[in-house]
């Protein structure tokens, strides 16, 4: 199954701009990845799915047009322009692999975004 | 406006039984998928189980097969987590979360978890 590594930590100041890398394990590089957004205290919240070729589907609800992806060799990118106080939290990418009795949903360890 | 709710978390001992609820409104329930995930204290998500649309395909992590089973009852509109032999190791929040399909599409809902502790 997939291995998906983020960075721990990420941290911006307020208004500046955001890379957050979920990089996915080799034998894996075409697998897509849902990034979901964790605010403090809250539940996990569908940001948008991306591929090589960048984003895959919609937006989730009312994700703002400051969040972008892109999808390149074994990382898949999610970033965050103007950001806001709002942003803060941990973002998780994870994917699915493998079906029937071989399903596994396969998550990163999450990056701790800090706004400044 | 769609709402995913948990509940039946609390403190357990080793070896311990709980059953966990969550429960669906303002969606059509028997057209979506549904998916138990954890998080334990200061550690990331971990996939717990999911079950199809019409009940009958189950899936779990290599952690808890054998110990926990996933359920549904579309005339409640409510998902269960049936959590048995527990073990220390199983303290974590516990979330529900749904898509149209297990495999495939984003979970673009989730409620916001129940505590489950397991502790003596």
């Amino acid at each position: 199954q997939p291995v998906l590594t983020q960075p721990p930590s990420a941290s911006a100041s307020l208004g500046a701009s955001v890379t957050l890398t979920c990089t996915v394990s080799s034998d894996y590089s075409d697998h897509k990845v849902d990034w979901y957004q964790q605010r403090p205290g809250k539940g996990p919240r569908f940001v948008m799915r991306v591929g090589t070729g960048g984003i895959v589907g919609s937006k989730g609800d009312g994700i703002p047009d400051r969040f972008s992806v892109l999808g390149s060799g074994l990382n898949r990118y999610l970033t965050i322009e103007h950001i806001q106080e709002e942003d803060e939290g941990d973002y998780h990418c994870a994917a699915d692999h493998g079906s029937g009795s071989n399903f596994v949903w396969v998550f990163g360890g999450g990056t701790k975004l800090t706004v400044l | 406006e769609e709402q995913l709710v948990e509940s039946g978390g609390g403190l357990v001992q080793p070896g311990g039984s709980l059953r966990l609820s969550c429960a669906a409104s303002g969606l059509s329930f028997s057209d979506y998928a549904f998916f138990w995930v954890r998080q334990a204290p200061g550690k990331g998500l971990e996939y717990v189980a999911a079950i199809g649309s019409d009940g009958a395909s189950t899936y779990y992590a290599r952690s808890v097969r054998g110990r926990f089973t996933i359920s549904r009852d579309s005339s409640k509109n409510t998902l269960y987590l049936h959590m048995g032999s527990l073990r220390v190791e199983d303290t974590a929040v516990y979330s529900c979360a749904r898509s149209i399909v297990v495999s495939g599409s984003p979970r673009d809902d989730w409620g916001q978890g129940t505590l489950v502790t397991v502790s003596s």
